[in-house]
């Protein structure tokens, strides 16, 4: 059975760092992309980026709103990816998740979401 | 403001059919991207409910189906029941100068009367 874990989240004060983790199992990781994704409270969902596999090259790709203070990085040894996020604001206050990425004949898609890991930053 | 334009809600009776829309432009839909559409539940994780715009994931009841034309696409849900009401996102592709990203509408709410 596919798996996804979020953690590592929690209470953070502003300008200041958190690295969350995503852990996977039921599946060969090295095999797959993963997405990253956030949902503030009473808002839909945000894409934040995603890592290649290594077959690939293992490259990261973000979306622009977030470009610059936000990092996915995985250890496929691990069966991990990490989300990095930098300077944080208070309205990076959200719910993350981890997905599995599938290519479609145009576009991509995620079968597979972890349960979610809150962030709250504030001081 | 969302890339993709949905309802913010719709609502049926138990056993009726609803329809919701994702509306896009020629930079995602209209460039041919596929639509692909989530269920989240109230206080759950999003679930995948129709890819590559009518392609049922293995488990996802029949009541589910997608269809895309041009620049939008729906979702339609047949034989309504209580436990389909949630928020419903729609998900393509989107090509722009600065790159390509993946994209989401705004979120329906489906309410069941």
């Amino acid at each position: 059975e596919v798996q996804l874990a979020e953690s590592g989240g929690g209470l953070v004060q502003p300008g200041r760092s958190l690295r969350l983790s995503c852990t996977a199992s039921g599946f060969t990781f090295g095999d797959y992309a993963m997405s990253w994704f956030r949902q503030a409270p009473g808002k839909g969902l945000e894409w934040i980026g995603f890592i290649r596999r290594q077959a690939y090259g293992g490259t990261t790709e973000y979306a622009a709103s977030v470009k610059g203070r936000f990092t996915i990085s995985r250890d496929d040894s691990k069966s991990i990816a990490y989300l990095q996020v930098n300077s944080l604001r208070t309205e990076d206050t959200a719910v993350y998740y981890c997905s599995r990425e599938r290519v479609g004949a145009m576009g991509r898609y995620f079968d597979y979401w972890g349960q979610g890991n809150l962030v709250t930053v504030s001081s | 403001q969302s890339v993709l334009t949905q309802p913010p809600s719709v609502s049926g009776a138990p056993g009726q059919r609803v329809t919701i829309s994702c509306t896009g432009s020629s930079s995602n839909i209209g460039a041919g991207y596929d639509v692909h559409w989530y269920q989240q539940l109230p206080g759950t994780a999003p679930k995948l409910l129709i890819y590559d715009n009518n392609k049922r994931p293995s488990g996802v009841p029949d009541r589910f189906s997608g269809s895309k034309s041009g620049t939008s696409a729906s979702l339609a849900i047949t034989g309504l029941q209580a436990e389909d009401e949630a928020d419903y996102y729609c998900q393509s592709y989107d090509s722009r100068l600065s790159g390509s990203e993946v994209v989401f509408g705004g979120g329906t709410k489906l309410t069941v009367l």
